[in-house]
């Protein structure tokens, strides 16, 4: 268990909907990464969040959008929903922004768009 | 941009044998090296790390070397276990950014 919760598990909807994925970081981490794995694209980085700021950003969809909260969950809001959007969408949290830091993963949330 | 190269699975050996899973690296700065594991149905577990040039990573039985004058990170390790089929990613994170950029991954499969 790494520490890092994500809700909910598994989630099954239809296309032009629109969902949200939700995050806890381990105690005491302030990133909060999301990454997207599908079959096609592999796993790639979306965003980052530090301390409730954008720190980075990826190959992150206009649909999508995510924000950090004060208590340090994270939430990714996927809108408009098409077929290609079913993935495991996965929360990484790490304890600041340094390079050497280790990021840990959540379990995943996995997408079915039907 | 960076990017991590692995060698295309699946691994099948049987149960004590050798492992090695290739990964090569193209990075423009002096990135830091992963490995993570990702068992069925599970998430991603760091197995291993090195963070700069000849450091070696180590864990459960597995070892990488990471080297700069090949851009490689294999993976090693000695004796494999049933247990350890999984699927074993590479990766990278780059100076001046926070993102791991990974492999393909390479799914490993040990027989008894």
């Amino acid at each position: 268990d790494s520490g890092v919760t994500q809700t909910p598990k598994h989630l099954i909807t239809a296309t032009g909907q629109r969902v949200t994925l939700r995050c806890s970081p381990r105690s005491g981490d302030l990133s909060v990464y999301w990454y997207q794995q599908s079959l096609d694209q592999g796993l790639q980085f979306l965003i980052q969040y530090y301390n409730g700021e954008e720190r980075a950003k990826g190959n992150i969809l206009e649909r999508f959008s995510a924000q950090q909260f004060p208590d340090l969950h994270s939430e990714l809001n996927l809108s408009s929903l098409e077929l290609g959007d079913s993935a495991l969408y996965f929360c990484a949290s790490s304890v600041g922004g340094s390079l050497t830091d280790t990021q840990y993963f959540g379990p995943g949330t996995r997408l079915t768009v039907l | 941009g960076d990017s991590v190269t692995q060698m295309e699975g699946p691994v099948t050996l049987s149960e004590e044998a050798f492992l090695t899973i290739n990964c090569t690296y193209t990075a423009t700065g002096y990135p830091s090296l992963f490995w993570y594991v990702q068992y069925p149905g599970e998430g991603l577990q760091l197995l291993l790390k090195a963070t700069k040039a000849d450091d070696k990573g180590s864990n459960k039985g597995f070892e990488a070397t990471y080297r700069k004058e090949t851009t490689s990170f294999h993976l090693e390790k000695g004796s494999v276990q049933v247990s350890d089929s999984a699927v074993y990613f590479c990766a990278l994170r780059d100076t001046g950014f926070q993102k791991l950029v990974f492999g393909t991954g390479t799914r490993l499969l040990v027989s008894p």
